[in-house]
């Protein structure tokens, strides 16, 4: 069956811009994860859905981070007022239940010049 | 808190030379733990897991062996394969309540030479 899909798979945008990153679940995975991969380290954790709502979002590093699962499914991390540092590659996971394997997307790289 | 600590990279082998990449970690309770693999190109894939003290994860030719002593899950192979060219990353999961999270370490890139 299908993995986890992430769109776009590439994003260059300015500082200061807002971009929103999609992430598609394998379907019937209940949750959802996000991570943050800068060049030259591992993933680091955002934040965690089940279902509908963010069970945990500590990882965010601030408040011009966001993200948004209506309907159990996809998922939106929104970045307000994009800034260099922000750039990374966008990681998206799921997993059937809490503590199932986690299945990875391809990532988003953005890039903010 | 938790953390993953890999050995540094780049590593470089020759066809079927034996391979060990270093994994140890720190945690609170007893930790999942596990090897991703990222091949060029493509996303993060379970390479193999372990869930409690002496499990022994295996998959293609790889293995790990859960070693709560030392705290640590070295990666194995045998004879690698130039195929074998990617991206290890070690991982693990806590145990407990809010238990979902991966901590990972920072990645050992793995070149084979034919």
């Amino acid at each position: 069956g299908a993995g986890v899909s992430q769109t776009p798979s590439n994003k260059v945008t300015e500082k200061g811009k807002y971009v929103e990153l999609r992430c598609d679940p394998i379907s019937g995975h209940t949750a959802l994860y996000w991570y943050r991969q800068s060049l030259g380290q591992g993933p680091e954790f955002l934040i965690y859905f089940q279902g509908t709502g963010a069970a945990d979002d500590s990882g965010l590093p601030n408040d011009r981070f966001f993200a948004v699962r209506p309907e159990g499914s996809v998922s939106t991390l929104k970045i307000q007022r994009t800034e260099r540092g922000d750039s990374a590659v966008y990681l998206c996971a799921s997993s059937l239940f809490e503590k199932e394997t986690q299945y990875f997307g391809p990532g988003t790289r953005l890039l903010v010049l | 808190g938790n953390s993953v600590t890999q050995m540094e990279g780049p590593v470089t082998l020759s066809e079927e030379a034996f391979l060990t990449i270093n994994c140890t970690y720190t945690a609170t309770g007893y930790p999942s733990l596990f090897w991703y693999v990222q091949y060029p190109g493509e996303g993060l894939q379970l390479l193999l897991k372990a869930t409690k003290a002496d499990d022994k994860g295996s998959n293609k030719g790889f293995e790990a062996t859960y070693r709560k002593e030392t705290t640590s899950f070295h990666l194995e192979k045998g004879s690698v394969q130039v195929s074998d060219s990617a991206v290890y990353f070690c991982a693990l999961r806590n145990s407990g309540a809010g238990s979902y999270q991966l901590t990972f370490g920072k990645g050992t890139k793995l070149s084979v030479i034919p």
